[in-house]
Order: structure tokens, then C-alpha cells, then sequence
């Protein structure tokens, strides 16, 4: 199966920085790698699909990029509200995996 | 609005079995293929399979075969998850998701079921 290296696990920025998380495929997968968000006690979250697509009603600080087996997901400016982990997940050939998850708290 | 609702938390002995239900709601439930992830406590999303809801030919990820069972019950719109021989670390939040547009995008999302193996 596909491993999925994402980083960092956690981190910790003042509202208004901008945020960058990475995720690692072990393998080229294209441009098949999603984005959630998952706040505490919650269910995950669409935010990102296709690498760099914004899904429907989510902010436009949110966004996405990469291809092959490197991928970045930004926030552009922290809100409070963003407080939450975020897990990159990939497609391929029918199997999906997930990123182990990066927490983002507010300094 | 397309939903998915699950059934309310679990308390099982080891060794008990427990079957979780996932209905949607909101769309024509055979169109999309409906997935199954497990978050241990404190821990990350581990996708378990997914289930084809045109054929019932379910599919499992490494680590969840023999004891976890996915099945349908389209009349009802409903997806079941069952667990048998329930063990200690078998503790965790259980979510069906739908893939909605093919490429594993998930969502909607259940709102999770917490299924507790405690003697």
C-alpha cells in the first residue's frame, strides 16, 4: 500500500500567519490527494480535492498544490476558527490512505 | 440534504460482536460507493474498505479482514458495519462516508459511532 508522510504533526502560529502543511507519497499518485479537516469531537471534513480543487463553501484561504508524490496544503491567513487537525488522504487503484494528521493550535 | 446518520454509541464485552448502521439520506443511496474509516482514541482516520452499493461486493483494507463484515440493506437505505470476537484495542469512533464523486472524495461523513470493548 501507499504510504502517506505528512508533516509536521503538530504546529503552533498567531492568528493571521500563513500555514503550510506537506504530505509525501511513497508512490506517484498523481494529482489524487485530498484534504480534511477535522475539528475536535467531529467528523473529518472536505476541504481540498484533486490536489488543488477548493470544495464547494469553503473558505478561500484554504488551498492546495502538488502532483506526483509532493503535496502542500495552506492556510493563507489562521482564523480561530481553524483550530483543528488536518489530514491529507490519497487515491489509488481502489485503496486509500491517510496521512498520519498535523494539529494546528493558536500561539 | 444528503446525510448520513449512524447509530449511538456501544458498550461490548471481548469477545461480543457489534453491528453498526450507517442510513443516507438526501440521495439515490445506490449511486455512490459508501467507505468505512476507524479513529482510534486520540489517534488518526485508518480507512477500513468500502462497500460497492450497486453490487455489495465489499472490499477491505489491510488489517480488516475475517472479523469485519460490511453489508446493505438497500430497501432502507442503510450500510452496516459489523465487528465479531471484539478485542480491547477494537475501541474507536467508527464513520461511514460517501464517495461522492469517485477519487475517494468523502462527504458527506456519519457523525461517527463509538464503539467501547471494556469487560
Amino acid at each position: 500500500d501507499i504510504q502517506m508522510t505528512q508533516s509536521p504533526s503538530s504546529l503552533s502560529a498567531s492568528v493571521g500567519d500563513r500555514v503550510t502543511i506537506t504530505c509525501q507519497a511513497s508512490q506517484d499518485i498523481s494529482i489524487y490527494l485530498n484534504w480534511y479537516q477535522q475539528k475536535p469531537g467531529k467528523a473529518p471534513k472536505l476541504l481540498i480535492y484533486d490536489a488543488s480543487n477548493l470544495e464547494t463553501g469553503v473558505p478561500s484561504r484554504f488551498s492546495g498544490s502538488g502532483s506526483g508524490t509532493d503535496f502542500t496544503f495552506t492556510i493563507s491567513s489562521l482564523q480561530p476558527e481553524d483550530i483543528a487537525t488536518y489530514y491529507c488522504q490519497q487515491y489509488d487503484n481502489l485503496r486509500v490512505t491517510f496521512g498520519g494528521g498535523t494539529k494546528v493550535e493558536i500561539k | 440534504q444528503v446525510q448520513l446518520v449512524q447509530s449511538g454509541s456501544e458498550l461490548k464485552k471481548p469477545g461480543a460482536s457489534v453491528k453498526v448502521s450507517c442510513k443516507a439520506s438526501g440521495y439515490t443511496f445506490t449511486n455512490y460507493a459508501m467507505n468505512w474509516v476507524r479513529q482510534a482514541p486520540g489517534q488518526g482516520l485508518e480507512w477500513m474498505g468500502w462497500i460497492d452499493t450497486n453490487t455489495g461486493k465489499p472490499a477491505y483494507a489491510q488489517g480488516f479482514t475475517g472479523r469485519f463484515v460490511f453489508s446493505l440493506d438497500t430497501s432502507v437505505s442503510t450500510a452496516y458495519l459489523q465487528i465479531s470476537s471484539l478485542k480491547a484495542d477494537d475501541t474507536a469512533v467508527y464513520y461511514c462516508a460517501t464517495d461522492c464523486c469517485g477519487a475517494a472524495r468523502f462527504d458527506p461523513w456519519g457523525q461517527g459511532t463509538l464503539v467501547t470493548v471494556s469487560s
